[in-house]
């Protein structure tokens, strides 16, 4: 079955500055690659998703890379904000196997 | 659409006793889910249903949970007997399999305490 990992588990950032989350995975046949963000007592949503025909996506200050080859994919955050502080959940396959999560941190 | 609900959005029982958690995924979404969410562990996948179809129970820790889907409107998480280490978050995700997009979306959670 697919296996997720995700680092860092922890990622502290100035505002302003960039964050990148990476993950990896280990199912070659996996083809579907979601971000959720989980705000403080709240729940999982999904806010970019890529498909292994595309290598990059874009939206806004949010965009995701994906490396086939490596079996990698990866969230850039751009222009970080107080309000990207949360955790985020990288995932793999349409059964949405989850990575362990990234709690970022914006730093005033 | 309200979205997917689970009830309760608490629960706090003592050890040995039955719980068991509700999750109504919204209308026309034909997979649901059971995630476990914890500090130590993430968010695993217990359980997944497709068209009201166990697809994959792999997650499902031991035997003293069970879950069943018997319409597309409703579905259950039962842990009989419950233990201190079964306290999680446990959110029911629903979504409609329709190429290109997976996306699931989450009920709010129901928060289990175990003691």
């Amino acid at each position: 079955g697919e296996n997720v990992e995700q680092h860092p588990s922890t990622l502290s950032v100035q505002e302003g500055d960039s964050a990148v989350i990476k993950c990896t995975y280990s199912d070659s046949a996996s083809n579907y690659f979601p971000w959720y963000k989980q705000e403080l007592g709240k729940r999982p949503q999904l806010i970019i998703d890529i498909r292994s025909n595309v290598g990059e996506k874009k939206d806004q200050r949010i965009a995701v890379t994906l490396n086939k080859t490596a079996k990698h994919f990866s969230l850039h955050i751009t222009e970080t904000q107080p309000e990207d502080s949360a955790v985020y959940f990288c995932a793999a396959s349409e059964e949405d196997i989850f990575g362990k999560g990234t709690r970022l941190h914006i730093l005033p | 659409d309200a979205g997917v609900i689970q009830s309760p959005r608490h629960e706090v029982t003592e050890m040995g006793q039955e719980v068991t958690l509700r999750c109504k995924p919204i209308s026309g979404h034909n997979s649901l889910f059971w995630y476990r969410q914890t500090m130590m562990r993430g968010l695993e996948l217990l359980i997944y249903f497709n068209n009201n179809v166990p697809i994959d129970d792999s997650g499902m820790p031991e035997d003293r949970f069970s879950a069943k889907m018997p319409n597309a409107s409703f579905s259950t998480l039962k842990i009989q007997p419950s233990e201190p280490r079964d306290s999680a978050v446990y959110f029911c995700a629903s979504s409609v399999v329709s190429p290109p997009s997976y996306e699931q979306y989450f009920g709010p959670g129901t928060r289990l305490t175990v003691t």
